[in-house]
């Protein structure tokens, strides 16, 4: 079965830095993986989604890496604000399923 | 337009009840997928729905759960003889799978229902 990993539970960043989330999958290769937000009390909110022949995309201040090799993305946010923060959760579809990380908790600190 | 939208968006209920979580996803959108998040956990995938075929019923935790959806649309989630366990957040989210198209299965989500079973 497919298993999801994201670096931490928590994390907490100064205002103005750049904050680094990590999802790590198994046993699969994804022709693409997600990145979701969300809020306390709402449902997950699409951001970004990298296919496995793209290495890197933007939006914004965001940024994703997609690693087939080391079955790893990496997600960015830039010049964070407290605005961000929230709970990011990576996905890839597994057959017919899709699969989610258990998320990170980002808390950006004024 | 208008999004996913879900009710009740909070339901108490008594051990051994039954219960119908409703689901409206974005119009026109083929595909229909019912998760649940407990406190602090990650997205669990209950069943997915695609057009006309058959669901993919392999995340429902027990026969105690079922979902249907009418006319390609509404999509109902019951639960029989509610646990304590069941206690949840049921999130629904619905995805435009365009025939030809670049395979992106983006979900809009709902708000969820909380379910509190006492």
């Amino acid at each position: 079965s497919q298993k999801i990993e994201q670096n931490s539970e928590a994390l907490n960043i100064q205002e103005g830095k750049t904050a680094t989330l990590t999802c790590n999958y198994t046993n699969y290769s994804p022709a693409y993986l997600q990145w979701y937000r969300q809020d306390p009390g709402r449902g997950p909110v699409f951001l970004l989604l990298i296919r496995e022949n793209e290495k890197e995309k933007r939006k914004e201040r965001l940024k994703v890496t997609f690693d087939t090799t080391l079955k790893q993305s990496l997600f960015h946010i830039t010049a964070s604000q407290p605005a961000d923060s929230a709970t990011y959760l990576c996905a890839l579809r597994y057959g017919q399923n899709f699969v989610f990380g258990p998320g990170t908790r980002l808390s950006v600190l004024p | 337009g208008a999004g996913v939208s879900q009710s009740p968006s909070n339901k108490v209920t008594e051990k051994g009840k039954d219960v119908e979580l409703r689901c409206d996803p974005i119009s026109g959108h083929t595909a229909l997928y019912w998760y649940r998040q407990s406190l602090g956990q990650g997205l669990e995938f209950l069943i997915y729905f695609q057009g006309n075929s058959a669901p993919d019923k392999s995340g429902l935790p027990s026969d105690r759960f079922s979902a249907e959806r009418t006319g390609g649309s509404v999509s109902t989630l019951t639960i029989q003889r509610t646990q304590q366990e069941d206690s949840a957040v049921y999130l629904c989210a619905s995805s435009l799978l365009l025939a030809g198209g670049p395979r992106t299965d983006t979900q809009y989500f709902g708000p969820g229902t909380r379910l509190t079973v006492l």
